[in-house]
């Protein structure tokens, strides 16, 4: 199936630092790149997107970046929590199909 | 709540059965999506409903499987003769079109035995 490409199957951070999750795309086209977090056990939850045109956005604790030169989308989770423990997918949409692609996702364990 | 509503949570089958998956999505919400997980994979796309228009059916992986919206609300996933490798989490999300964030159902675990 169709799917965005990951960097990194699992990180390991120590409670309190930073973590940066990472994420190749191939479609140029995409209007949207989007973090998604995913628990055991639940779908999958939004967490922050940035449109195409941008760099990086910030909202609480995260921040996405987006290097269109090089393809490539991060996310960055200052101060990771327990609860930040999960899977962490990017996403990307284009604006003129509505499809949601999804790729193969990061695991998070943050150590006590 | 009004999220987004999946049934059964639980589907044991044996190979060769058929199966039907329901989801709810969120009222309003013109987009709806299914998706395929596989034990500690990633979300694979299989079928994209968006308002009236002809749904994206790229990502079925065979004629075995079918999805229909009726009345632009309530969808139905359909796998006929199941087999073992069918066996996985299949996820529907809703959301309003062209929007990146899509609210998802907790899912339905499908087991082939």
């Amino acid at each position: 199936g169709e799917s965005v490409g990951l960097h990194l199957p699992t990180l390991s951070v120590q409670e309190g630092d930073n973590s940066i999750i990472n994420c190749a795309y191939s479609n140029s086209a995409s209007d949207y790149f989007i973090w998604y977090k995913q628990e055991s056990g639940k779908g999958p939850q939004f967490i922050i997107d940035i449109r195409s045109n941008m760099d990086k956005r910030q909202g609480q604790r995260v921040t996405v970046l987006l290097n269109k030169t090089v393809k490539h989308l991060s996310l960055q989770i200052a101060a990771t929590q327990p609860g930040d423990s999960a899977v962490y997918f990017c996403a990307e949409i284009s604006s003129n199909t509505g499809k949601l692609i999804f790729g193969q996702g990061t695991t998070l364990q943050v150590k006590p | 709540g009004a999220g987004v509503s999946q049934s059964p949570s639980n589907k044991v089958t044996e190979k060769g059965k058929d199966v039907e998956l329901r989801c709810d999505p969120i009222s309003g919400h013109t987009a709806l999506y299914w998706y395929r997980q596989s034990l500690g994979q990633g979300l694979e796309f299989l079928i994209y409903f968006q308002g009236n228009s002809a749904p994206d059916k790229s990502g079925l992986p065979s004629d075995r499987f079918s999805a229909e919206r009726t009345g632009g609300s309530v969808s139905t996933l359909t796998i006929q003769r199941t087999q073992q490798e069918d066996s996985a989490v299949y996820l529907c999300a809703s959301s309003t079109q062209g929007y990146s964030e899509a609210f998802f159902g907790q899912g339905t675990r499908l087991t082939v035995v």
